[in-house]
């Protein structure tokens, strides 16, 4: 356990439906990211929250929206998604904030979306 | 912009060999190599971080070198197991960018018992 959660583990969805992504972090860090990792793609950052601030969008489309309440808890919002978006995305935290740039950062276990 | 290539993108080998992986970047200007460990559908997990300014890190089995100036790394495992069997992942963390990592392809490893 990486002290880094995500839920639920497992998705299927339609191109219709709106559905969320949820991460925590019970390591005390203040940077979150999200990352999408696709079949023989290299994993891709999509999203940096530092201090419950966006800081980075990798020029991801506006179907994916994130959300960071507070710097335990970071979401991504899914609506009217393609198939190609069928991946596996990951929610990675680190300590620091995105300046920390020689702390690591600490990954879930990700969710497995298929969108139909 | 930076680019993170790993050979070979597989790898299989019997049980005690020892395995090398490789991982080349094509920016220098960078803060850290991290090598991530990761099981069939899971997250990453790491295994070894090296700054900069050092040249290797050693933890148990693993041995991982830098060489800054060639733009290359490599993941030494000793004596491998089937356990070990796992796809890994190299990243950099660019100087250019803050604390965005930018990935290889992953080597997928496959150790037969």
């Amino acid at each position: 356990e990486t002290g880094v959660t995500q839920t639920p583990r497992h998705l299927v969805m339609g191109m219709t439906n709106k559905k969320s992504l949820k991460c925590e972090q019970h390591l005390g860090h203040n940077a979150m990211y999200w990352y999408k990792q696709s079949a023989k793609k290299p994993l891709e950052l999509m999203f940096v929250y530092s201090l419950e601030e966006r800081v980075e969008n990798n020029s991801v489309p506006s179907r994916f929206s994130p959300e960071c309440p507070n710097s335990s808890h970071l979401f991504l919002h899914l609506h009217t998604l393609q198939p190609e978006d069928s991946a596996l995305y990951l929610c990675a935290s680190s300590q620091g904030g995105v300046g920390g740039v020689r702390e690591t950062q600490y990954f879930g276990p990700g969710t497995r979306l298929l969108v139909l | 912009k930076q680019e993170v290539t790993q050979i070979p993108a597989a790898l299989s080998v019997p049980e005690g060999e020892n395995l090398v992986l490789n991982c080349s970047f094509t920016d220098s200007a960078i803060y850290n190599l991290q090598w991530f460990r990761q099981d069939p559908g899971k997250g990453l997990t790491s295994l070894l971080l090296i700054q900069s300014s050092q040249r290797e890190q050693t933890s148990g089995r693993l041995n991982a070198s830098l060489d800054k100036s060639s733009g290359r790394s490599t993941l030494y495992i000793a004596a491998s197991q089937p356990g070990d069997s796992a796809t890994y992942l190299c990243a950099v963390r660019i100087k250019a960018a803050g604390n965005k990592l930018t990935f290889g392809g992953g080597t997928r490893v496959l150790v037969k018992p």
